[in-house]
């Protein structure tokens, strides 16, 4: 069964810096492209950030960019957020999202894309 | 970045209604566009790809529709585990952008 297990979320004061980690477990975790989503207390959600595969190509929300910094260990099959001189606003449940191709019949990718696996969240609190 | 809106914010709808929902983006993005349903205390679950695309396991009532910068959600006969929030999601470019999401409560 495809798992997706978030941790490393807990009360950090502004200014400070906090670690995330996603553990995958059944799907061959290299292969795919790897999202970080949050959402905020009572709020909607946020793409913040994703990596491919390989780790060699990055992407940032411009809220975070600058402050966050994704990375991946393929052979511990392991996500993180480097989250660095965190604000208030950064407070929410940060999600882990695994982002999968369709492929047709033949085999062959449709480049149909979507967020097929989610983990269960984890709450970073930023509050002095 | 590209802005994504939808509407209603949210409605109230009762067992059998058909329901749909709205989004837009600011500029176009073909069929790139995913919709989530989230339950409280959950994490979003996929509904439908690639505009139109049901994710396999979610029940045929749902459907995807548009292309461009106009989609749509429909639920064809909400049943009671549809009262939930929904977003839209591109992900023609990054960074990708949510909806702000639109609640479907109960009537």
């Amino acid at each position: 069964e495809e798992q997706l297990l978030e941790s490393g979320g807990t009360l950090a004061q502004p200014g400070g810096s906090l670690r995330l980690s996603c553990a995958g477990s059944g799907f061959t975790f290299r292969n795919y492209d790897m999202s970080w989503v949050r959402q905020a207390p009572g709020k909607g959600l946020e793409w913040v950030s994703a990596i491919s595969g390989s780790g060699g190509r990055t992407h940032y929300a411009d809220s975070v960019k600058g402050r966050f910094t994704i990375s991946r260990d393929n052979p511990e099959n392991t996500l993180y957020l480097q989250m660095n001189n965190l604000r208030v606003e950064d407070t929410a449940v940060y999600y882990c999202a695994k982002r999968e191709n369709q492929y047709d019949s033949r085999g062959y990718p449709t480049e149909k894309w979507y967020f097929d696996l989610w983990g269960r969240g984890t709450l970073v609190s930023v509050s002095s | 970045a590209i802005q994504m809106t939808q509407s209603p914010s949210s409605l109230s709808a009762s067992v059998g209604d058909r329901v749909t929902i709205t989004c837009r983006a600011s500029q176009g993005i073909r069929s790139d566009l995913g919709w989530y349903q989230q339950k409280p205390g959950r994490p979003p679950k996929l509904l439908i790809f690639a505009a139109s695309s049901l994710q396999t396991g979610v029940p045929s009532r749902f459907s995807g529709s548009g292309s461009g910068t106009h989609f749509t959600l429909t639920i064809s006969s909400l049943q009671p585990e549809d009262f939930a929030t929904y977003y839209c999601l591109q992900d023609y470019n990054y960074p990708f952008t949510f909806g702000p999401g639109t609640k479907v409560d109960i009537k």
